[in-house]
């Protein structure tokens, strides 16, 4: 049963372009969480969503951000126009329905913005 | 005020001994609590959660929570220098699924 997967695990955009982050949930979990973790801060929340639906992206910027879970395939986060200030560890993560807050995490992209 | 708040030490334990990582929070609606272990460079593990009370024991870990004092701590007993890295705690509310985490305790057991 493979884990919370994400891709790619390093990514260097330089400023100004879009960058594309991918993570597939666990087997069976309809849910899917996507935190960001600065150096030497926390993991703050950005968005949850389930399969065609975003339930709360009160953690999200205004802009350039946004994310999505379609039917099929993976949760998209993607970052328009990126800026150094979004360099960072973007985790996601996953649960299922009966168990909404055991989330299990992938290991994480690195945004590297040059 | 940070909602969920945790000494960021670093924090040195000696192997053998008993490690205590604490955690307060400031939502008195906050109804479930998570401990995460973070090597570095890794993705975040869970490792605990406690939702009523009292203590939770898994192995040589053991998660406190006061909802009077909205304080939680977790113990590892026995502590290995494979138990060294950043520990996260978190909080959540049934219906909001979200989580909220401390900026994360480090600790280093020393052999």
């Amino acid at each position: 049963n493979a884990g919370v997967m994400q891709n790619p695990r390093h990514l260097v955009r330089r400023r100004g372009q879009e960058a594309r982050l991918r993570c597939s949930p666990m087997k069976g979990h309809s849910h899917v969480y996507w935190y960001r973790q600065l150096p030497e801060e926390g993991l703050k929340f950005m968005v949850y969503l389930q399969k065609e639906n975003i339930i709360d992206e009160s953690g999200m910027p205004k802009e350039r951000f946004s994310a999505e879970f379609p039917k099929e395939g993976p949760s998209i986060l993607r970052i328009q126009q990126v800026v150094r200030g979004d360099s960072a560890a973007y985790f996601c993560a996953s649960s299922g329905t009966n168990r909404p807050f055991e989330a299990f995490f992938g290991q994480g992209t690195r945004l590297t913005v040059v | 005020q940070k909602e969920v708040e945790q000494n960021s030490g670093p924090l040195s334990v000696p192997e053998g001994a008993i490690a205590s990582l604490n955690c307060t929070y400031s939502d008195r609606g906050s109804q479930s609590f998570f401990w995460y272990r973070q090597y570095s460079g890794k993705s975040p593990e869970l490792i605990m959660f406690i939702y009523s009370n009292g203590d939770k024991e898994d192995g040589r870990f053991t998660a406190q929570l006061n909802k009077a004092s909205q304080y939680v701590s977790l113990l590892i007993r026995d502590s290995q220098p494979s138990d060294s890295a950043t520990y996260l705690c978190a909080g959540g509310n049934f219906g909001n699924e979200k989580l909220t985490f401390g900026t994360g305790t480090r600790l280093t057991i020393i052999p």
